[in-house]
């Protein structure tokens, strides 16, 4: 069966520390990879994609991931996170049948 | 700006009473998708349409109903079937041109369902 894991239900990071949220799937092909962010009370916004090529694909806000076939992974990286960098973020996996979405990773950004 | 606008930003139901949740777009897309959304369980499908008068059922369609009479509108009922109505309802949008549903997907800013 298609499957989604976001491991970390929850992560806390200090202001300027560098992130890495992981996201794991399971799909029967090589599949189109997104990371989604949501604010609370908010709808998702899109921050990066990824369909074929480069596998180190840039986003918006300074985010980039890395599509690694081997480890079935996309893991969504920031080298220094800001406070406003917090809230939800959610891994997204999809073909032409079907899209999936993981349980998300609550970001939480200490002074 | 093109976007997508759910309405009302909260909705509060009565036991036995259906109620029905807007989402409009003018980002003239062909799909639109309706999620559930609840506390660590992520995004549900509920219902999603790839063109008009067409629609096809998610992983969580019971006790909902949708339509699709035009492009941009893809209004969701929640029927008194649906016995844990409450959730948060996010609408999304894209261009899935035939039948690919794996284009990137723009989300409304939600509606909250309460149950009084």
């Amino acid at each position: 069966a298609q499957s989604v894991t976001q491991p970390d239900i929850h992560i806390t990071v200090s202001e300027g520390a560098s992130l890495e949220l992981r996201c794991n799937y399971s799909y029967g092909a090589t599949p189109y990879l997104f990371w989604y962010v949501q604010s609370p009370g908010q709808g998702l916004q899109l921050l990066l994609k990824y369909f074929s090529g480069d596998t180190l694909v840039q986003g918006i806000k300074g985010f980039e991931a890395e599509f690694k076939r081997s480890q079935s992974s996309f893991n969504l990286r920031k080298p220094s996170v800001h406070w406003s960098d917090a809230a939800e973020y959610f891994c997204a996996v999809g073909n032409n049948n079907d899209m999936r979405f993981g349980a998300g990773t609550r970001l939480t950004v200490k002074p | 700006d093109g976007g997508i606008t759910q309405s009302p930003k909260y909705l509060f139901r009565k036991e036995g009473q259906n109620v029905t949740l807007s989402c409009e777009q003018n980002l003239n897309h062909d799909a639109m998708y309706w999620y559930r959304q609840d506390p660590g369980q992520g995004l549900r499908l509920i219902y999603y349409s790839q063109i008009v008068n067409d629609f096809q059922k998610g992983d969580i369609a019971e006790g909902y109903s949708v339509s699709r009479e035009k492009k941009e509108s893809f209004p969701l009922t929640v029927t008194s079937a649906q016995k844990n109505p409450t959730a948060f309802y996010l609408c999304a949008s894209s261009l899935g041109t035939g039948g690919a549903r794996n284009q990137p997907q723009h989300f409304g800013d939600g509606t909250r369902l309460s149950i009084l």
